[in-house]
């Protein structure tokens, strides 16, 4: 079946610094990517649509200068977290929905946490 | 307002015990998407059902089964005879055309005793 990786599962960087997450989808294309975040205890909150091609659009609140997205290619979309700060620590989340999918179906990829110190 | 409501936010059973995990929702559209996931405690999401407004049918997965009500804009999941390897939190989500991504609940924590 359709799978999406993220890379890397896991980061802990030093506020100030600014670190890159990739969303691939591996055995299918994706012109669209959706990139979540979760807090601790809390919800998955949509924060950008990625689009191959075209810039990304922002969910109200989510500052685009700080949450950098690009959708190099149909497979890979990248969240760069710039200066980042110990409020940025958090589960991130990406998705890709399956063209040839019914309307809404996505997959997800496993997560990266960011740890910011 | 598009919105997905978990009131339950967790909930505790002993092994083999059923329990139903409540989910309402708003929407102003007429062709809508509702999803349950699953998840553990490694994060990574698992699907569980997509049901379509159109379907009112409930549904039976094993020991899963789900219950959707138009009527008063539920969609409620219900574990039989849970076991450990329950334990996760389960969001119930909404999705609508014209919006690819999901809008998702709070979430309810299950924690299944041995």
């Amino acid at each position: 079946g359709a799978v999406v990786s993220q890379h890397p599962s896991w980061v802990i960087c030093k506020s100030g610094t600014s670190v890159k997450i990739e969303c691939r989808s591996l055995d299918f294309q994706a012109t669209t990517m959706f990139w979540y975040r979760q807090f601790p205890k809390q919800s998955l909150m949509l924060m950008a649509t990625s689009n191959e091609g075209s810039k990304a659009t922002y969910e109200q609140g989510v500052e685009k200068d700080k949450f950098l997205i690009n959708h190099a290619s149909l497979t890979l979309s990248t969240l760069t977290v710039t200066s980042a700060h110990p409020e940025d620590s958090s589960f991130y989340i990406c998705s890709a929905p399956l063209s040839a999918g019914g309307p809404n179906e996505q997959y997800f990829g496993p997560g990266t946490r960011l740890t910011v110190t | 307002a598009q919105k997905v409501t978990q009131a339950q936010t967790e909930i505790s059973v002993v092994e083999k015990e059923d329990v139903t995990l409540d989910c309402v929702y708003e929407t102003r559209d007429t062709t809508y998407y509702l999803f349950w996931y699953k998840q553990p405690p490694s994060g990574e999401l698992v699907f569980l059902i997509r049901r379509n407004s159109f379907d009112e049918q409930n549904e039976i997965s094993g020991r899963y089964s789900w219950n959707f009500q138009k009527s008063t804009s539920s969609f409620n999941f219900t574990i039989t005879a849970s076991q450990v390897v329950d334990s996760a939190v389960y969001f119930c989500a909404l999705g609508w055309t014209g919006r690819r991504a999901l809008t998702f609940g709070s979430g309810t924590r299950l924690q299944v005793q041995p």
